[in-house]
């Protein structure tokens, strides 16, 4: 099956800074979602991106399918961003999400 | 709101229990998926149901077993509960087919802890 794979598992910011967060993948998508999970343990959709790239505020990703990776990019972190992120291909067997073992991210104020 | 919701938020059960959690979704999706996340937080997926049809079915125990009424709604029952199913477990669903975009929306996650 698919292998994923996030970094970096923990990352530590001041509020305002910028940081990416990066997702390989061992083999062809069909599409891919980012999520956060906040500490309350809500999983947020942040992208659905299967290639290309989409911005949504102070968020934005970038998908290469073709060389099997993904970025998140977070600029000017505010503390409401702490959390786990997590990068989810979906393969073609069935439409199941294959998780990464996410990013912690903990922006200090 | 249009959702995904489940019930309950919080299970903590005796182990030798049988428990089950509900699933209801109005987003109008055809397709709802139960994933586990476990102590460290990892997510798999466990079933998938497309139009109350079994499609994804993981290496998960016969105790898990997962029933849909409905295409709005997929629950799940566990019997004899261990030790080891504590964890977060989220319902999913996505619109599949020609032209649909397959995002997934998940619920809030019910964790179950087993004593």
């Amino acid at each position: 099956g698919i292998q994923v794979e996030q970094s970096p598992p923990d990352l530590i910011l001041q509020e305002g800074a910028n940081s990416t967060l990066r997702c390989n993948f061992s083999d062809s998508v069909n599409n891919l979602q980012w999520f956060h999970q906040n500490p309350w343990g809500q999983l947020i959709n942040l992208f659905y991106i299967p290639s290309g790239t989409k911005q949504n505020g102070r968020l934005s990703a970038t998908t290469v399918a073709t060389e099997r990776y993904s970025l998140l990019y977070i600029s000017s972190s505010q503390t409401t961003d702490s959390g786990v992120y997590f990068c989810a291909p979906r393969g073609n067997q069935g439409g199941k999400l294959i998780f990464g073992q996410g990013t912690e991210l903990s922006v200090k104020p | 709101d249009t959702a995904v919701s489940q019930t309950p938020k919080y299970l903590v059960t005796q182990m030798g229990n049988d428990k089950s959690i509900k699933c209801e979704q109005n987003l109008g999706h055809d397709t709802m998926y139960w994933y586990k996340q476990d102590s460290k937080k990892f997510l798999k997926i466990m079933f998938s149901y497309n139009n109350k049809e079994l499609i994804i079915n993981e290496t998960v125990p016969n105790r898990f077993s997962p029933k849909s009424p409905d295409k709005a709604h997929l629950n799940l029952h566990i019997n004899s509960l261990e030790l080891g199913d504590s964890a977060v477990y989220f319902c999913a669903s996505s619109q599949t087919g020609q032209g649909a975009s397959r995002e997934q929306f998940f619920g809030p996650g019910t964790r179950l802890t087993v004593l």
